[in-house]
């Protein structure tokens, strides 16, 4: 079975803190997608990464960036947390392209205070 | 539709009824529908992936169709059981290599 983890469920920071979001993948594969979720708005894609130092901006980039050193790492990065960006966050990966079926881990619900 | 829609937002019946979701996409550059199960405090789980027009799939009590020309999909569920609740997702991949997600369908199934 595919296992994708992230580093926490819950955490709370503070406004200009610097947020790590860890995202990790056992299954080999290529992909890598991290995702928002906010009540009436679905899924967001934030970045993803087709390879192992590539990125991609999804729709909603803004306040965050990535990196990915390591085929099954993939972080998020607040680089100054802000309130608007209290959310649930989602990592999914896939073998191959975005039409590919992704498999997702458990979230991190962020507050930012 | 520029968007992926999904109708109704929510939904509550009872343990054994049917009930069925709808799932509206760009019907231009589609390359492939998903179905997602997110319970809560759980991943999202893959149900289907469908890419040709008129397919059907099925995995125990529930199915979903594809009408790729008109762009929607419905996901059905056949006498529902409390475990069935949960939001479910629908998904767009056009040729950007990307999924567009609805915004949900939250089940909630009455024992």
């Amino acid at each position: 079975d595919v296992k994708v983890t992230q580093s926490s469920r819950y955490l709370v920071k503070r406004t200009g803190e610097k947020v790590f979001l860890e995202c990790v993948q056992d299954m080999d594969h290529e992909n890598m997608f991290w995702y928002r979720q906010d009540p009436g708005l679905g899924l967001r894609l934030i970045y993803f990464s087709y390879d192992v130092k590539m990125k991609e901006k999804g729709d909603i980039p803004e306040g965050y960036s990535v990196s990915r050193e390591k085929k099954e790492r993939f972080s998020l990065i607040l680089e100054s947390a802000s309130t608007n960006q209290t959310s649930m966050y989602l990592c999914a990966s896939s073998l191959y392209g975005g039409s590919d079926t992704q498999y997702f881990g458990p979230g991190t619900r962020l507050t930012v205070l | 539709i520029l968007n992926v829609e999904q109708s109704p937002q929510s939904l509550h019946v009872q343990e054994g009824d049917s009930t069925n979701f709808t799932c509206s996409f760009p019907s231009s550059n589609f390359y492939a529908l998903h179905w997602y199960r997110w319970e809560t405090a759980k991943s999202p789980e893959a149900l289907f992936v469908m890419t040709l027009n008129g397919d059907e799939k099925k995995k125990g009590r529930i199915s979903a169709t594809l009408n790729t020309k008109e762009g929607y999909s419905y996901l059905y569920i056949k006498g529902s059981q409390p475990e069935d609740s949960a939001t479910y997702l629908c998904a767009s991949s056009g040729n950007t290599g990307k999924l567009i997600f609805g915004q949900g369908t939250t089940l909630q199934v009455k024992p």
